[in-house]
């Protein structure tokens, strides 16, 4: 069974520009989470989706940050625009159900000059 | 509201010693816990979970941790250290047991030496 991808792995941006991330859940998981990863720190649940509707997004700085889940499988996380706090590893999980095991994605390191 | 305290950030073991991981947890209701291992450049994977069926809780790996609920403690542990068991672990509490909004704490880093 294929796991959670992510893409691309790595991204340098300048402040100020547009960045955007990708995910592809585990093939059937109807859950997908964004999760942000400061360098020290643990992993911090940006937004969770349940199929193409959003679950929660109390943490997500929708002043700069968006994300979608069109069709229900896939996701991109898009940051505009970006800040050097923003600089972290975004990491992707999927879950079948809605509170079922969180499978995760490798990541994409960020980093903000 | 629920969270985790992982006492030491960096933690050294050398190759055969018990791995001894801290993790503390606040919560108002009762809790699920969970630790993770992330190995780099990596996602993080599940190495067991409290779900209040067993305080003592075997994962992955030959790690195991036990709930203690007076000392609101979920330590995790592993008799014998390998090189191999060398990454980062998070302490993740959860109001579910399936591990629905994860709430981590700040990591340890094991090292194993020789």
């Amino acid at each position: 069974e294929a796991g959670v991808a992510q893409s691309p792995r790595y991204k340098i941006i300048e402040k100020r520009q547009s960045v955007a991330f990708w995910c592809n859940p585990i093939s059937g998981h109807a859950t997908l989470y964004w999760y942000q990863q400061i360098l020290g720190q643990g992993p911090k649940l940006l937004i969770q989706f349940q199929n193409n509707g959003v679950v929660d997004d109390s943490q997500l700085p929708k002043d700069r940050f968006s994300a979608e889940r069109l069709k229900g499988v896939d996701s991109t996380l898009k940051i505009q625009p970006a800040k050097l706090e923003d600089s972290a590893v975004y990491l992707c999980a999927s879950s079948l159900e809605l509170a079922g095991e969180q499978f995760f994605g490798p990541g994409t390191r960020l980093t903000v000059l | 509201a629920q969270s985790v305290t992982q006492l030491g950030s960096h933690v050294s073991v050398s190759e055969g010693a018990l791995v001894l991981l801290r993790c503390n947890y606040s919560s108002s209701v009762p809790p699920y816990l969970f630790w993770y291992v992330q190995y780099p450049n990596q996602g993080l994977q599940l190495l067991l979970k409290y779900t209040s069926a067993a305080t003592l809780v075997k994962g992955i790996n030959g790690f195991e941790a036990e709930f203690k609920k007076s000392e609101t403690s979920f330590h995790l542990t592993k008799p014998s250290a390998h090189m191999s068991d060398a990454a980062e672990y998070f302490c993740a509490v959860s109001l579910t047991g399936g591990g629905n909004k994860l709430t981590f704490g700040t990591g340890t880093q094991l090292k194993v030496e020789l």
